[in-house]
């Protein structure tokens, strides 16, 4: 049971370069999470989804995309990469019975 | 979600009790109080989370006031394992289980 995987763990970028992340979870979790950490601040939620097929925005969406077409992934992708976007992104999921969201180990990325 | 407050840091010395503090007042009757911690630049790890009455696992022990206006986490035996940031968080869970993070108590544990 790997719980919350992502990949890759570390990425740079230049400007105007796309990518995508990829979140797995192996606990048949249906929500998932995609959150942003900057240094020195608390996480904020980019995008989430309730279920396979469903996303939803969260509060700092603009310039991400998601994408949810299997219940054990959540992909998020920058189309044109900013030096706004240089940050640690995390994922986590949660039951829809439960209280605990698990989170992924991270992905720090850098744009140049 | 209702606003939470925290202070900014504290310390405590290993092996004694480290009681953090958090202000929610205008928590609702259906939002629960969560608590998660941070090590480092790791994902954060949940750690307990209650509604009204007071509780424990094998991490810590939630004590929330009866006007359910503050709580408090206690780490009964602080370990140098857990310096980290400590994020109290109110939330109803309702429909989607959203999480909103402050900046969270750097807890500093010192030999």
């Amino acid at each position: 049971n790997a719980g919350v995987t992502q990949t890759p763990k570390f990425r740079v970028l230049k400007t105007g370069q796309s990518m995508t992340l990829l979140c797995a979870q192996d606990m048949n979790h249906e929500y998932m999470y995609w959150y942003r950490q900057d240094p020195g601040m608390g996480l904020r939620l980019i995008h989430y989804s309730v279920g396979e097929g469903t996303t939803a925005k969260g509060e700092v969406p603009d310039g991400y995309n998601v994408s949810r077409l299997k219940k054990q992934n959540f992909l998020l992708g920058l189309e044109s990469a900013a030096p706004s976007q240089t940050s640690v992104y995390f994922c986590a999921s949660i039951s829809s019975s439960g209280s605990e969201q698990y989170f992924g180990p991270g992905t720090r990325l850098t744009v140049t | 979600d209702a606003k939470t407050t925290q202070p900014t840091s504290m310390d405590c010395a290993e092996g004694r009790a480290a009681n953090l503090p958090c202000n929610h007042s205008t928590i609702s009757g259906n939002e629960y109080v969560y608590w998660y911690r941070q090590i480092h630049s790791q994902g954060p790890q949940y750690i307990i989370h209650g509604l009204k009455n007071n509780e424990t696992n094998e991490m810590a022990s939630l004590i929330i006031t009866e006007d359910r206006k503050s709580s408090t986490l206690i780490l009964p035996h602080a370990t140098l394992r857990d310096t980290a940031v400590y994020y109290c968080i109110a939330s109803s869970g309702a429909g989607s289980y959203q999480l909103t993070f402050g900046k969270g108590t750097k807890l500093s544990v010192i030999p």
